[in-house]
């Protein structure tokens, strides 16, 4: 069975660093790996999308990047803004599956 | 364009009364789902369709009940509610794609705040 960790579970930052989202997971056998964002009181956005004949995605100032041999995803966030305060999940999609497997989140603090 | 549309964003129930969920897309997508959120437990899905007239169980489906009789609406229906139902709801559509609606973008509604008594 799949399964999708994400440590830490919370991570405070001051605004300007430069951060490193961690995702890992159990079977290597993916198609996919999603990124998403949660705010508060609100549904999930998806971020980016890594297929797995792809190595990494961008989209601005978030790049993720994806291994499957070694079962990890990593989200990079540059130059971090209060803005960027959220929930951050990640999840794993199957070949031959209708389901995504979902990490529980890194909820992440942006301090000005 | 309003994506993914769930109504109502707050109910609260005593046990054992029925009541149904509203999900509905207008983005033509051919896969729905339901998940529930809890705190420590993440993201799990209830039920899935993968277009008009099928559905499937999920991770959690006991205690639900879906129907998909229109691309646009998939709604869900909770029996006899349960305090152990007590969650956050989320609709999610994608398309289904080449590769099953799994690898493709998916796109969530704003929730639904359940509390049963």
């Amino acid at each position: 069975k799949q399964e999708v960790t994400q440590i830490p579970a919370a991570l405070s930052v001051p605004e300007g660093e430069n951060l490193v989202l961690n995702c890992s997971f159990t079977d290597s056998a993916i198609y996919n790996l999603q990124w998403f964002r949660q705010d508060p009181g609100k549904g999930l956005t998806s971020l980016l999308l890594i297929q797995s004949s792809q190595r990494e995605q961008t989209s601005g100032r978030l790049n993720a990047s994806l291994d499957k041999s070694s079962g990890r995803s990593t989200l990079y966030i540059a130059a971090s803004q209060p803005g960027d305060s959220a929930t951050y999940l990640c999840a794993v999609g199957q070949g031959g599956s209708e389901k995504l497997v979902f990490g529980k989140g890194m909820k992440l603090t942006v301090n000005p | 364009n309003a994506g993914v549309t769930q109504t109502p964003k707050f109910q609260v129930l005593k046990t054992g009364q029925s009541m149904t969920l509203q999900c509905a897309q207008d983005m033509n997508h051919e896969y729905m789902s339901w998940y529930r959120q809890d705190p420590g437990m993440g993201l799990r899905l209830i039920h899935y369709s993968v277009g008009a007239g099928i559905t499937d169980q999920g991770e959690v489906p006991n205690g639900y009940n879906v129907s998909r009789s229109t691309t646009e609406d998939f709604p869900l229906r909770l029996l006899s509610a349960a305090p152990s139902q007590t969650s956050v709801y989320f609709c999610a559509s994608s398309y289904s794609g080449d590769r099953g609606p799994a690898n493709e973008k998916l796109f969530f509604g704003s929730g639904t705040q359940l509390s049963v008594l």
